[in-house]
């Protein structure tokens, strides 16, 4: 069956550390998304990418890096410039054929400081 | 930049009552309106979408209305079942725009047996 992974579901940052958060597709979609989710806040857009080697800021985007090297994966990185990474993170894909189309998630990683 | 709203932010209903959730949208250049189930420590999930050339669609227990002109869309859904209970997000998107998709808060939903 085609859908998101995201790996792992739960994961635990120390002070000063970097984390990354894996999201990996076989949809065969272009354009990838990283949300972070906090109670009552709705999901904030942290980057998104519509092709291999780009990739755009987000309205939350300090703190937060990522990488698109294959159409497939889209790595979230939360720097130790994130002063508060704990939340929900969810990855989302969609295909790109010029109507606007639902975007499909994963089932989010956790994240909490230690 | 685009603007959603969404109301209330919980409802509890008996089972078998309807249930409405309301969202608002700044942006006339939307043209795109899903809405997403989320069950808990599950990423959502498309249940029904709008787009701007029609004004209601339904599906089963489930429909959407979208009023252009007062920028608002809402999600109705009849004959409540006990796993309807989750949160539900409505968004909103302007034509081409695959980054700029705006969600509301959230309601979250409880239907009691």
């Amino acid at each position: 069956d085609g859908g998101i992974t995201q790996s792992p579901k739960y994961l635990f940052r120390k002070e000063g550390q970097n984390v990354t958060l894996s999201c990996e597709q076989n949809l065969n979609h272009d354009a990838m998304y990283w949300y972070r989710q906090d109670p009552g806040q709705g999901l904030r857009l942290i980057y998104y990418s519509q092709i291999v080697n780009d990739f755009q800021k987000g309205d939350i985007a300090e703190g937060y890096s990522v990488s698109r090297e294959k159409k497939e994966s889209f790595p979230l990185t939360v720097t130790s410039a994130q002063k508060n990474p704990t939340a929900f993170y969810l990855c989302a894909s969609t295909p790109l054929d010029g109507v606007n189309q639902p975007q499909h998630f994963g089932d989010g990683t956790r994240l909490s400081i230690l | 930049g685009e603007n959603v709203e969404q109301h209330p932010s919980t409802l509890s209903v008996q089972e078998g009552d309807s249930a409405v959730i309301k969202c608002t949208y700044s942006d006339s250049a939307s043209n795109y309106f899903p809405w997403y189930k989320q069950e808990l420590g599950k990423g959502p999930q498309l249940i029904i979408d709008i787009r701007s050339n029609v004004g209601e669609k339904k599906d089963q227990r489930i429909a959407v209305t979208l009023n252009k002109t007062a920028k608002h869309f809402s999600l109705h859904i009849t004959e409540t079942q006990p796993e309807d209970s989750a949160v539900y997000f409505c968004a909103a998107s302007p034509p081409g725009g695959y980054q700029k998709v705006t969600f509301g808060i959230g309601t979250k939903l409880q239907v009691i047996p």
